[in-house]
């Protein structure tokens, strides 16, 4: 069936470094893509999203491509802060979702320190 | 603006009680679901429902049921509530076709 995998954390950062969090997914046909991020104590809302090959979706300085030769859809940012300490889940949308079900990954948590 | 409610916070429950989890969104979203996130598994879908008095069950629907009598409202329902219910539980919503899921704050519940 469909999955997402992403990378465990914790990923500890020091402000103003490099972010890379990865993300391959299992799908049949041309499922959808999407980076949700969850703030403590927050439910989750919705970074960026790719819905073909190639596109690139990008918000807030943080940016995914949709990579369909690799099954990749990595989530990066060139400069963190303290305030993007979150909980980052990658998720697909089946390309025959009717439904627009979602599946998550596992969830990678993010700490930025000053 | 955009928004999805949850009944509570936090809810302390004992084992074998009949526990009511209540969402609701004012975004008059055909399509509503229910989650729950554990560590380490991330979101794992409970139930979703696409219409009034309509739903499907999702890949972890044992010992759950759920309600759908109002488009704006819908309901998780633990029958008797067990300790490994214990979790996090996040309702959202989203349009038919329109891929974003809105997810209310989320209810924690603890089963003891």
């Amino acid at each position: 069936g469909d999955s997402v995998t992403q990378m465990e954390g914790p990923v500890t950062l020091s402000e103003e470094a490099f972010l890379t969090i990865n993300c391959t997914y299992t799908a049949t046909g041309y499922p959808s893509l999407f980076w949700y991020v969850q703030y403590p104590g927050e439910g989750l809302q919705l970074l960026l999203k790719a819905t073909k090959a190639d596109d690139k979706g990008s918000n807030k300085g943080f940016e995914a491509t949709y990579r369909k030769e690799t099954t990749s859809f990595h989530l990066e940012k060139g400069s963190v802060q303290v305030s993007d300490s979150a909980v980052y889940f990658c998720a697909l949308s089946p390309f025959s979702g009717g439904y627009n079900k979602l599946i998550f990954g596992a969830g990678t948590r993010l700490a930025v320190h000053p | 603006d955009v928004k999805v409610t949850q009944s509570s916070r936090y809810l302390v429950k004992r084992t074998g009680e009949k526990v009511f989890l209540e969402c609701v969104q004012d975004m008059d979203h055909e399509n509503m679901f229910w989650y729950r996130q554990d560590p380490g598994l991330g979101l794992r879908l409970i139930y979703f429902s696409y219409d009034v008095k309509m739903k499907e069950k999702g890949d972890i629907p044992e010992g759950y049921s759920v309600s759908r009598e109002k488009k704006e409202r819908f309901s998780l329902i633990l029958e008797s509530a067990s300790t490994n219910q214990t979790s996090m539980y996040l309702c959202a919503s989203t349009l038919p076709g329109g891929h974003e899921q809105y997810f209310g704050p989320g209810t924690r519940l603890t089963v003891t």
